[in-house]
């Protein structure tokens, strides 16, 4: 069956400097990757998608690789502030079109002042 | 803006009470999911609907069902609540226009 990790449960890093996050998976690659931030007590908002034929993604200081080979995506967030704090999930979706998204477990980032 | 609502922030249920769960979404979305989030095992899905009166089973449909009999709403329903089921449940929506699911703010429950 399909697996996606979230190598870090928790990232500790002092502002300013960039947040590496990575999402693995197992088995064959899935049509597109999105990532979605949570804050506590709160749904999950949309970041950023990229395809499989894509390799890199930006939005203002955001950053999204997907590497197929690898079976790997990189979130990086440059210039950290402390309202990045939060929860970042990764999700995949293996169906296109079909939109059924299965969630990694998530990375809790604190940025440090 | 989308809007996706549910019923309740928080919720305190005894077990073998039977619970609904609704969720409401503004934007006319065809498709519309039920998630559980637990610490250390991110969300999974329970039951999704592409269309009124029709769903389809996720990964852990197991002790919830689901009705959809409008269009813009979308209600999950544990028949005997059981202590297993203490969560948060998030609903979302979706169409084809967009890249992503629209998540409401989700219904923390604890069943006693």
């Amino acid at each position: 069956s399909q697996k996606i990790e979230q190598n870090s449960e928790a990232l500790n890093i002092q502002e300013g400097k960039t947040a590496t996050l990575t999402c693995n998976y197992t088995n064959y690659s899935p049509a597109y990757l999105q990532w979605y931030r949570q804050d506590p007590g709160r749904g999950p908002v949309f970041l950023l998608l990229i395809r499989e034929n894509e390799k890199e993604k930006r939005k203002e200081r955001l950053k999204v690789t997907f590497d197929t080979t690898l079976k790997q995506s990189l979130f990086h967030i440059t210039a950290s502030q402390p309202a990045d704090s939060a929860t970042y999930l990764c999700a995949l979706d293996w169906e296109t079109g079909a939109n059924n998204l299965f969630f990694g477990t998530g990375t809790r980032l604190t940025v440090i002042p | 803006d989308v809007k996706v609502t549910q019923s309740s922030r928080y919720l305190v249920k005894r077990t073998g009470e039977k619970v609904f769960l609704e969720c409401v979404q503004d934007m006319d979305h065809e498709n519309m999911f039920w998630y559980r989030q637990d610490p250390g095992l991110g969300l999974r899905l329970i039951y999704f609907s592409y269309d009124v009166k029709m769903k389809e089973k996720g990964d852990i449909p197991e002790g919830y069902s689901v009705s959809r009999e409008k269009k813009e709403r979308f209600s999950l329903i544990l028949e005997s609540a059981s202590t297993n089921q203490t969560s948060m449940y998030l609903c979302a929506s979706w169409t084809s226009g967009y890249n992503e699911q629209f998540f409401g703010p989700g219904t923390r429950l604890t069943v006693l």
